[in-house]
């Protein structure tokens, strides 16, 4: 189980929409419409943003979304706000009872 | 409200043992599975493993099978995540987490507030 391949950094600018891609294989993206995605901010505890690839929890702002087709997810964020700044993991269950997280992506207002 | 409270932060030689808690409150807690997740200095989040309260039933990600243990104690509300002998390399923040309640699990909604674990000699 390796970790889930997402890009190191996006950036735009406030309105603007920005894509996360989160690849993985078979055995876990590919395999289970069960894919999370977490906003962290340093120093604070992860939060909960989309799960089941495309559920927003309750208080989860609508400008985000997420996505999936074969083994790639993928979470947009439109009308980017400064707050969005943070960065961002994809969580896919792999079977077993068992996750695995991307590598993480810096989102950058600018 | 639900709240995950973990305990504060360690400093430990290499070879010690530590044992780090989590405490439940606010839901039933033997009805979620609790996961641990690791941030190493400078490095993204991973998953490590999760138990189910009730019957202790563990599951890890092969990674960290064999070393470390995760366990709870129902009837104090609290998940464990201990090691018996500590590396340097276990320097890190370790954050526990309560699944949404899905079978199987699979998203993590309540955090703790994360606890930091320094291994240093």
């Amino acid at each position: 189980q390796s970790a889930l391949t997402q890009p190191r950094s996006v950036s735009g600018s406030p309105g603007q929409s920005v894509t996360i891609s989160c690849t993985g294989t078979s055995s876990d993206v590919g395999g289970y419409n069960y894919v999370s995605w977490y906003q962290h901010h340093p120093g604070k505890a992860p939060k909960l943003m989309i799960y089941d690839v495309t559920e927003r929890p309750s208080g989860v702002p609508d400008r985000f979304s997420g996505s999936k087709s074969g083994n790639t997810a993928s979470l947009t964020i439109s009308g980017l706000q400064a707050e969005d700044e943070a960065d961002y993991y994809c969580c896919s269950y792999a079977g077993r009872y068992t996750g695995v997280f991307g590598t993480g992506t810096k989102v950058t207002v600018l | 409200e639900v709240q995950l409270v973990q305990s504060g932060a360690e400093v430990k030689k290499p070879g010690e043992s530590l044992k780090i808690s989590c405490k439940g409150s606010g839901y039933s807690f033997t009805s979620y599975w609790i996961g641990w997740v690791r941030q190493m200095p400078g490095k993204g989040l991973e998953w490590m493993g999760i138990i189910y309260p009730d019957d202790s039933d563990t599951r890890y990600r092969p990674s960290f099978q064999g070393q470390v243990t995760i366990s709870a104690d129902k009837s104090i509300s609290t998940a464990y995540l201990q090691w018996s002998s500590l590396k340097a390399s276990d320097t890190a923040m370790y954050y526990c987490a309560r699944h949404r309640g899905d079978e199987p699990p699979r998203a993590f909604d309540y955090w703790g507030q994360g606890t930091l674990v320094t291994v240093s000699s």
